[in-house]
């Protein structure tokens, strides 16, 4: 059964960079049928796409995010990671990783099947 | 940029239907997706591609798309569905994917 599992610290300063990495078990990272992504919400909000990636390094952004965002694969850990630089109180949130569905199916695509269970990152000095 | 308009909230009492509105421009022509929340968990995928029900997920829960509106219904409510309900699309337009704000169900 396909687990996804953030980790990182809880705590980051403002200005400083958010750094997540998700490990994927029970699947492969690798494998040649779905995006990898990053969600987050905010305490009482709603869900914000930050950005999603293929294993080859295929990866979209979310244009809000784009300047600040970077998104990588390791394959031979079988996970993917998030950084985020220049951080304020606004991105203070859960984040989520998680899988999307069968990318050979268009209509599938970009539907989220599989979420990790979350991690809180407050920015606070 | 696109953009998907949920009720903040909506109440239902048990045994009646629930219906759950997300508007947006031409969003018949999109795929669109429903996610359930409960406090404290990650979404879980309730309704794809408009209409679909992924294993698992009780028939009392439907959708449909067109126009300007997709709708998930929830028939016959029970308590355990309290929860928040997220649509989602990707906007190819934008390379985007996008979340609608959320609607929070409240049984009665």
């Amino acid at each position: 059964q396909l687990q996804l599992q953030e980790s990182g610290p809880g705590l980051v300063k403002p200005s400083e960079t958010l750094s997540l990495t998700c490990t994927v078990s029970g699947g492969s990272i690798s494998s040649i049928s779905y995006y990898w992504g990053w969600i987050r919400q905010p305490p009482g909000r709603g869900l914000e796409w930050i950005g999603s990636i293929y294993y080859s390094g295929s990866i979209y952004y979310n244009p809000s995010l784009k300047s600040r965002v970077t998104i990588s694969v390791d394959t031979s850990k079988n996970q993917f990671s998030l950084k985020l630089n220049s951080v304020t109180a606004r991105d203070t949130a859960v984040y989520y990783c998680a899988r999307h569905g069968d990318v050979t199916i268009s209509y599938l695509r970009w539907l989220v099947d599989h979420w990790g269970q979350g991690t809180l990152v407050t920015v606070s000095s | 940029s696109y953009v998907l308009t949920q009720p903040p909230s909506v109440s239902v009492a048990p045994g009646q239907t629930a219906r759950i509105t997300c508007g947006g421009h031409n969003i018949g022509t999109k795929s669109v997706h429903w996610y359930q929340q409960k406090p404290g968990q990650a979404p879980v995928l309730v309704v794809y591609d408009d209409s679909d029900r992924p294993s698992g997920i009780p028939e009392r829960f439907s959708g449909s798309n067109s126009g300007n509106t997709a709708t998930l219904t929830i028939s016959r409510v029970e308590a355990g569905d309290e929860a928040d309900y997220y649509c989602q699309v990707w906007d190819s337009s934008s390379d985007h994917l996008l979340f609608g704000g959320g609607t929070k169900m409240t049984v009665l």
